[in-house]
């Protein structure tokens, strides 16, 4: 079945350091990938998108996400991690054919120490 | 930018109650999707629709109705709201790639 992994429910870092929090997808052919943060009591945003082309994609806030087809992953990255980033992420995958509805990983809980 | 709003951002209902939530968006988009959040369950999708008056059924349409006699406002029905629908609504419209969600209606049955 086609599905969005996020394999970290809870991320604690501080502030200043650098982030990665994970994504894995399974999907027949390369798909289309989305990551989204949603600050407490929010709906959520877009931060970045892939469809093709170019693997590193840059978004808002700072973010970044690289696919990796061989390891079957979309990475969130951000060099230098500040108080505001903490909030929930959440990667989201579609099949590039069809109806394009994504799938929702569970999300990931960024913590951030001061 | 594109504003999803949706009317409500807190519901308290009763048990049995016909209960509507809203979502409107300003920006002529066709698909207007709901879902709800749940801890550690992420979104599901429940109903979207491609185009005034169409539906299609998501994940979890049961307990569910909708809506959609504009193409601006998509409406979220629960006949007769029960307590395991307690969450948080999240109503999304789309253009192209990527979703603009509103900011959410968190309703509680009691």
């Amino acid at each position: 079945a086609q599905s969005v992994t996020q394999p970290d429910i809870h991320i604690t870092v501080s502030e200043g350091a650098s982030l990665e929090l994970r994504c894995n997808y399974s999907y027949g052919a390369t798909p289309y990938l989305f990551w989204y943060v949603q600050s407490p009591g929010q709906g959520l945003q877009l931060l970045l998108k892939y469809f093709s082309g170019d693997t590193l994609v840059q978004g808002i806030k700072g973010f970044e996400a690289e696919f990796k087809r061989s390891q079957s992953s979309f990475n969130l990255r951000k060099p230098s991690v500040h108080w505001s980033d903490a909030a929930e992420y959440f990667c989201a995958g579609s099949s590039s054919g069809g109806s394009y509805i994504p799938t929702f990983g569970r999300g990931t809980s960024l913590i951030v120490h001061p | 930018d594109v504003k999803v709003t949706q009317s409500s951002r807190y519901l308290v209902k009763r048990t049995g109650e016909k209960v509507f939530l809203e979502c409107v968006q300003d920006m002529d988009h066709e698909n207007m999707f709901w879902y709800r959040q749940d801890p550690g369950l992420g979104l599901r999708l429940i109903y979207f629709s491609y185009d005034v008056k169409m539906k299609e059924k998501g994940d979890i349409p049961e307990g569910y109705s909708v809506s959609r006699e504009k193409k601006e406002r998509f409406s979220l029905i629960l006949e007769s709201a029960s307590t395991n629908q307690t969450s948080m609504y999240l109503c999304a419209s789309r253009v192209g790639g990527g979703y603009t969600f509103g900011s959410g209606t968190r309703l509680t049955v009691v």
